[in-house]
């Protein structure tokens, strides 16, 4: 079964621009989550999809936005980007509601704003 | 809201050290708990779980015992290797907030020959 895929891996952008991630989640998986990883701040909860629906949400500005299709795919749109939004931003899935499922994560897209 | 506090690194061994992380959580009801791996350039990986109170999660010589008594979840590995360098997420599953995760900052351990 294949894993989490996420494209791109890389991306430049500058700053106000805007940039959408995509994941790709494990096929059968229902719940898509995102995050943010930096050095200074570890590893942030953006938001979390479940059959189509945001259901959970970290502590970041509107400019971060998040969407699920029918097919679980997800993608995360960053507008007016600013060079504190370099980071690798992680996409995980997991099976369903339960408490037991285990998230398997992506190998992430690292972001650089200049 | 629920936590995870886990120790401070760099932890630097020598191969073949014993390795203890601390991880302690702060949660309502009975949360399911998780270490993952991070290797250099890549994404977190599943190391082991436990989903109640005593069980031990195991894998690649690593252990973890959910102890509800103390809200830990330790890990620890009795003989580590080289490539066991990398970043240590412990994280835990709440049973409330739609099953949220929530992660440590993360410990990263570093062995050297």
């Amino acid at each position: 079964k294949a894993g989490v895929t996420q494209t791109p891996r890389y991306l430049i952008k500058t700053r106000g621009q805007q940039v959408t991630l995509s994941c790709s989640p494990i096929s059968g998986h229902r719940s898509v989550s995102w995050y943010q990883q930096t050095p200074g701040q570890g590893l942030q909860f953006l938001f979390e999809y479940f059959s189509e629906t945001q259901r959970n949400k970290g502590n970041f500005p509107g400019r971060f936005s998040g969407r699920q299709f029918s097919n679980s795919r997800s993608e995360m749109n960053v507008s007016t980007l600013e060079l504190g939004d370099s980071a690798l931003y992680l996409c995980a899935s997991s099976l369903a509601d339960s408490r037991q499922e285990t998230q398997y994560f992506g190998p992430g897209t690292r972001l650089l704003v200049l | 809201g629920d936590s995870v506090t886990q120790m401070e690194g760099p932890v630097t061994l020598s191969e073949e050290a014993f390795l203890t992380i601390n991880c302690t959580y702060t949660a309502t009801g009975y949360p399911s708990l998780f270490w993952y791996v991070q290797y250099p350039g890549e994404g977190l990986q599943l190391l082991l779980k436990a989903t109640k109170a005593d069980d031990k999660g195991s894998n690649k010589g690593f252990e973890a015992t959910y102890r509800k008594e103390t809200t830990s979840f330790h890990l620890e590995k009795g003989s580590v290797q080289v490539s066991d360098s990398a970043v240590y997420f412990c994280a835990l599953r709440s049973t409330d907030s739609w099953g949220k995760f929530q992660f440590g900052a993360g410990t990263q351990v570093v062995v050297t020959p």
